[in-house]
């Protein structure tokens, strides 16, 4: 059974480097989503692709914040000159256009520690 | 401004102790409401979708029931391998985006 997938788990990185993340989805999903999780909170959206295209980001994504699709595959989320505030697990999910709602389906986060 | 408040924010019992938690939520227009188990250090595990008021469904100790202002998760006779966080979550018509709350913290003891 081959879920998402996230890489690195583990991310440590001093203030004002940058760093980049990526998340492969379920096969046959052609929906894609990002978002972060800081610890005793829900997970809060940041973007989402359908097949290549961003459709949608959030306002509270800074423009440090960068995320691709190519090929409408996997896809990468870039982090410039990151602050300390930037420290979270960053979940990737993805999804099947059928039915009424869409189902998301989670990786298992990528946790990054900004020091 | 679509919002979603669990409770309560921890809940401790004791195995074979049945429970319930709490979403209430507001939104524009609801497609779907969203149950979700969190393990430390894991991704949320999709449980349940719950589409218009009055639906139920239902997986083994868990039934999450909907209403036009909240859900309920029921835990019946619950194992200590139910201990997770348990996230619930809403999207609105016209996004795929979840609008998540801040997770109600089950602990079942032996």
């Amino acid at each position: 059974d081959t879920g998402v997938s996230q890489d690195p788990r583990h991310k440590i990185t001093k203030r004002g480097q940058n760093v980049t993340f990526r998340c492969d989805p379920i096969s046959e999903h052609n929906r894609l989503y990002w978002y972060r999780q800081t610890l005793g909170q829900g997970p809060e959206f940041l973007t989402y692709f359908q097949n290549e295209a961003q459709l949608e980001k959030s306002r509270l994504l800074s423009d440090r914040f960068s995320a691709e699709r190519p090929k409408g595959s996997f896809s990468t989320l870039e982090i410039q000159r990151t602050e300390q505030g930037d420290s979270a697990m960053y979940l990737c999910a993805s999804s099947l256009i059928s039915g009424r709602a869409y189902e998301q389906y989670f990786g298992p986060g990528t946790r990054l520690t900004v020091t | 401004e679509d919002q979603v408040t669990q409770s309560p924010e921890a809940l401790r019992l004791q195995e074979g102790e049945s429970s319930s938690l709490n979403c209430s939520y507001t939104v524009s227009g609801l497609r779907g409401l969203f149950w979700y188990r969190q393990d430390p250090g894991k991704g949320p595990e999709f449980l349940f979708t719950l589409y218009s008021a009055g639906e139920e469904k239902e997986k083994e100790r868990l039934k999450a029931t909907l209403t036009k202002k909240e859900s309920f998760l029921h835990i019946t006779a619950p194992k200590p391998e139910d201990s997770a966080t348990y996230l619930c979550a809403v999207q609105a018509l016209g996004t795929d985006k979840l609008i998540f709350g801040t997770g109600t913290r089950l602990q079942v003891f032996p």
